[in-house]
């Protein structure tokens, strides 16, 4: 089965550091695209990061140079490691698989159950 | 970067009438490849977002008939037939045209009359 298990939330201070992990289970992290999506309470989704299978790596605006998203083969494990940590990065953070298709990547599927990040002092 | 538009914010809908939703994105996501990049999610009370439609209208493995995509370009459109009561939750569009940067609409709530 197709699976990702996220974990490592928690709450944390202000300027604080917080690694996410999401275990990838019934697929190789290595060779797909992989993404993590964020949704602060009661809000939209925000996308945050991807990873390709080649190893290039992107970020959306607010997150760059404060997030940095990377992988362990042998873990079969994605991670999002979060510096400098502010109060409206409080979310739910979700990582997603984009399955290389013939046509390219075409949706986020599956995703995991999410993992609450809490920043306040 | 491309931005992702839905309406209405917030859909009442009567068990077995059909509901519409509508997205709008700010640049073509019509690949030469003749698809459009456009996905459908919907996230159910309490849970993780489900991919509904991918490609802007083709259903995603397990999805019922009720559901369809349609449009092209910058115009997208979500349809139920008839809605369930299953299928209340919160939708969203997304473009994955730019995988580089990601974007979802705002969602459109979806509950029952």
């Amino acid at each position: 089965e197709v699976q990702l298990v996220e974990s490592g939330g928690g709450l944390i201070q202000p300027g604080g550091s917080l690694r996410l992990s999401c275990a990838a289970s019934g697929f190789s992290v290595s060779t797909n695209y992989m993404t993590w999506v964020r949704q602060a309470p009661g809000k939209g989704l925000e996308w945050v990061s991807i990873m390709y299978s080649g190893g290039t790596r992107y970020y959306a605006d607010s997150m760059k140079g404060r997030f940095t998203i990377s992988r362990d083969n042998s873990k079969n494990t994605l991670y999002l490691q979060m510096n400098s940590l502010r109060a409206e990065d409080t979310a739910v953070y979700y990582c997603a698989r984009l399955p290389i298709t013939v046509f390219g990547v075409v949706s986020l599927d599956p995703w995991g159950q999410g993992t609450l990040v809490t920043v306040s002092s | 970067e491309i931005v992702m538009t839905q309406s209405p914010l917030s859909l009442p809908v009567t068990p077995g009438e059909p509901a519409s939703i509508s997205c709008r994105s700010s640049q073509s996501l019509l690949h030469s490849n003749g698809y459009n990049y456009l996905e459908w999610y919907l996230q159910k009370p309490g849970q993780s977002p489900q991919l509904l439609i991918y490609l802007g209208s083709n259903r995603a493995s397990g999805v019922p008939d009720r559901f369809s995509g349609s449009g092209s370009g910058t115009d997208f459109t979500l349809k139920i037939s008839r809605v369930e009561a299953e299928d209340v939750g919160v939708y969203y569009c997304m473009q994955v045209l730019e995988t580089h940067a990601l974007s979802f609409g705002g969602g459109t709530k979806v509950e029952i009359k």
